[in-house]
């Protein structure tokens, strides 16, 4: 079975460039969460939706960012402009209720 | 709000040496428990989780018990092999009410073994 995916596994972009980072859940599920993984300040909640639906947003650093989930099976996170400080893994996770919590294998960013 | 703390890393230990780190949490009520582990260029994976108040939680060899009495989740493991280094992560969820759905996480504790 495949399970959370995400795309593209590094990305290496210069400032300012605008960075799309994209997930498709595990089918059937109907959570998903973004989070932001860094050295500094850990595993942090982004964003998660319920039946696509944006839920709670509170971690999303500020208005660089944003998120989206057009359908069931697709999930985007969108930093416009990117900055140095952004550069961390990006994990997106799927759940179905609140059953077991499945992690996609990261995104790792880095803004030179 | 709800939080976990779990003991500062890394940690190294002989294989087949005895493993256990920390997690205490706040939290009202009877959240639900659980370790997660990730592998070197890896995501998080559920390790054991307890849901309940004297619960014990195990897997792959890996053991821990809800303690409600002192709020802590700690986790253990008899003998460790180099396979088990990775980072551990400790998270909660609670048990009812708008963030039930999500987990907070510890910030992790990076076990290395050597042969």
């Amino acid at each position: 079975d495949a399970g959370v995916i995400q795309s593209p596994r590094h990305e290496v972009t210069e400032m300012g460039q605008e960075v799309t980072l994209r997930c498709k859940p595990i089918s059937g599920h109907d959570y998903l969460f973004w989070y932001r993984q860094t050295m500094m300040r850990g595993l942090e909640l982004l964003i998660y939706f319920n039946n696509n639906v944006p839920i709670d947003d509170s971690g999303m650093p500020e208005d660089r960012f944003s998120a989206k989930m057009p359908n069931a099976s697709f999930s985007t996170l969108k930093i416009q402009p990117s900055e140095p400080r952004d550069s961390a893994v990006y994990f997106c996770a799927s759940q179905a209720g609140r059953n077991e919590q499945f992690f996609g294998p990261g995104t790792r960013l880095t803004v030179l | 709000g709800d939080s976990v703390t779990q003991m500062e890393g890394p940690v190294t230990l002989s294989e087949e040496a005895f493993l256990t780190i920390n997690c205490t949490y706040t939290a009202t009520g009877y959240p639900s428990l659980f370790w997660y582990v990730q592998y070197p260029g890896e995501g998080l994976q559920l390790l054991l989780k307890a849901t309940k108040a004297d619960d014990k939680g195990s897997n792959k060899g890996f053991e821990a018990t809800y303690r409600k009495e002192t709020t802590s989740f700690h986790l253990e493991k008899g003998s460790v092999q180099v396979s088990d280094s990775a980072v551990y992560f400790c998270a909660l969820r609670p048990y009812s009410g708008a963030g039930s759905y999500q987990l907070t996480f510890g910030k992790g504790t990076k076990l290395s073994v050597i042969p």
